[in-house]
């Protein structure tokens, strides 16, 4: 069974500081990697993907990759009330069936950014 | 330029019934996938169609069907309703089955009574 694995929090942070979320997966034949945002009552919004192990940064987030740990992390810098949502980590796999398919999620981080 | 759209927004059926829910993709898409999100959980992955064929699908039994059109739009199906079946339904749109980043459209919350 391919599983995404995530702390489901809340995790509670003032504004200002920096926000660590965490995404572990099980299939090491993992291939691609996704943060997606999700307010409450709304869809999934991708903000940031990886590839490569190491850091890509966009702005206030950045992603870590490290694949020998089989581990993602997203950083979300100067915290504003703004980004309290919930995020998803997503993975795919290796293509199979003529397709890269699909998307395999954890539950989600609920982030609360406190005033 | 238009995201993906879905309608209904959402829907209240009776177990027994069938409901269909409809997918846009995004302009320049050709590859539509369906997910269920159960509240609390993430999406869980239904299917994913490309060239009118559904090319890869998850662990959903086949009450749960679906079409592709040639203007690249979606229908997915599910027949035999059960109140486990009350979620939010995800489409999401990426331009071909081999580019892995998926755009979701606002979803189809569906309850089942």
């Amino acid at each position: 069974q391919k599983e995404v694995e995530q702390n489901s929090g809340p995790l509670s942070v003032p504004e200002g500081a920096i926000a660590s979320l965490n995404c572990t997966y099980s299939d090491r034949g993992s291939q691609s990697f996704f943060w997606y945002r999700q307010y409450s009552g709304k869809s999934p919004e991708l903000i940031m993907f990886i590839y490569s192990n190491g850091d890509k940064e966009d702005g206030r987030f950045t992603a870590q990759l490290n694949k020998a740990s089989q581990y993602v992390s997203l950083l979300i810098r100067d915290s504003q009330s703004s980004d309290s949502a919930t995020y998803l980590c997503a993975v795919t796999l290796p293509p199979y069936g003529g397709s890269q398919g699909n998307l395999i999620f954890g539950k989600g981080t609920k982030l609360s950014v406190k005033p | 330029d238009a995201g993906v759209t879905q309608s209904p927004t959402h829907l209240i059926k009776t177990r027994g019934q069938q409901v269909t829910l409809r997918c846009s993709p995004k302009s320049g898409h050709d590859t539509v996938s369906w997910y269920q999100q159960a509240l609390g959980q993430g999406p869980q992955f239904i299917f994913q169609y490309y060239e009118e064929e559904e090319r890869q699908r998850g662990n959903f039994p086949d009450r749960f069907s679906g079409h592709q059109f040639p203007n690249y739009s979606s229908e997915l199906n599910v027949n035999a309703l059960l109140l486990g079946d009350s979620a939010l339904y995800l489409c999401a749109s990426s331009p071909n089955p081999f580019k892995e980043t998926q755009y979701f459209g606002p979803g189809t919350r569906l309850l089942v009574l």
